[in-house]
């Protein structure tokens, strides 16, 4: 198993739906989890992290993990054209400063 | 700046040149990092630094890759006798002291597109 695992896509959802985007890790990368956005051609940017099980909501974007399934998810409510990017999910293993991505999944939010 | 600065974003160079890509923080920031993103893959972790020194270099593919950090601020990584598979952006992230070892909150820089031809 790869240490950080995406569906790859592409994601598409109509305007307003629920995006669902999942991530399965291995146990180096067992400890924090960060999910990043990318817009084509730009830097990957920062949205949420998660360290412990549950759910982390921010707005609209809700993060959940279950280290029992070694399983982390982001879900975005009422999803906007603006949303349509590469999502990124990240993990580390106790040094947050080394994060493990995975290979991202598209997203594309149709209005 | 603002934000993280990276330069040339672009660079064309042969097969066997040798290259250089330029990072400076955002300014405060004590840790830096560098991340290569392959088409249609995460960024992948080269090299970290934590003010003047590499802390931890293990994601450095060979010997042909070296980064420097000479005064805790800007910093450069070079690449030696450059191979097609070296094609790649190439990310600068930085972090403040409270942000990354703590936060994972990295701010790229919007990178280095390096094409061996």
């Amino acid at each position: 198993q790869k240490e950080v695992e995406q569906n790859s896509g592409p994601l598409s959802v109509p305007e307003g739906a629920i995006a669902s985007l999942n991530c399965t890790y291995s146990d180096r990368v067992s400890q924090s989890f960060f999910w990043y956005r990318q817009y084509s051609g730009k830097s990957p940017e920062l949205i949420m992290s998660i360290y412990s099980n549950g759910d982390k909501e921010d707005g609209r974007f809700t993060a959940q993990l279950n280290k029992a399934s070694q399983y982390v998810s982001l879900l975005i409510r009422d999803s906007q054209p603006s949303d349509s990017a590469t999502y990124l999910c990240a993990g580390s293993g106790g040094s947050n400063y080394k994060l493990t991505f995975g290979k991202g999944t598209l997203l594309t939010v149709n209005p | 700046g603002a934000g993280v600065s990276q330069t040339p974003s672009n660079k064309v160079t042969e097969k066997g040149k040798y290259v250089e890509l330029r990072c400076d923080p955002i300014s405060g920031h004590t840790a830096l990092y560098w991340y290569r993103q392959s088409l249609g893959q995460g960024p992948e972790f080269l090299i970290y630094f934590q003010g003047t020194g590499a802390a931890d270099d293990s994601g450095l593919p060979n010997d042909r890759f070296f980064a420097v950090r000479p005064e805790g601020s800007v910093s450069t990584l070079k690449i030696q006798r450059t191979e097609r598979g070296d094609s790649a952006v190439y990310l600068c992230a930085s972090s403040s002291p409270a942000g990354g070892g703590n936060t994972g909150e990295l701010f790229f820089g919007e990178g280095s597109r390096l094409t061996v031809l």
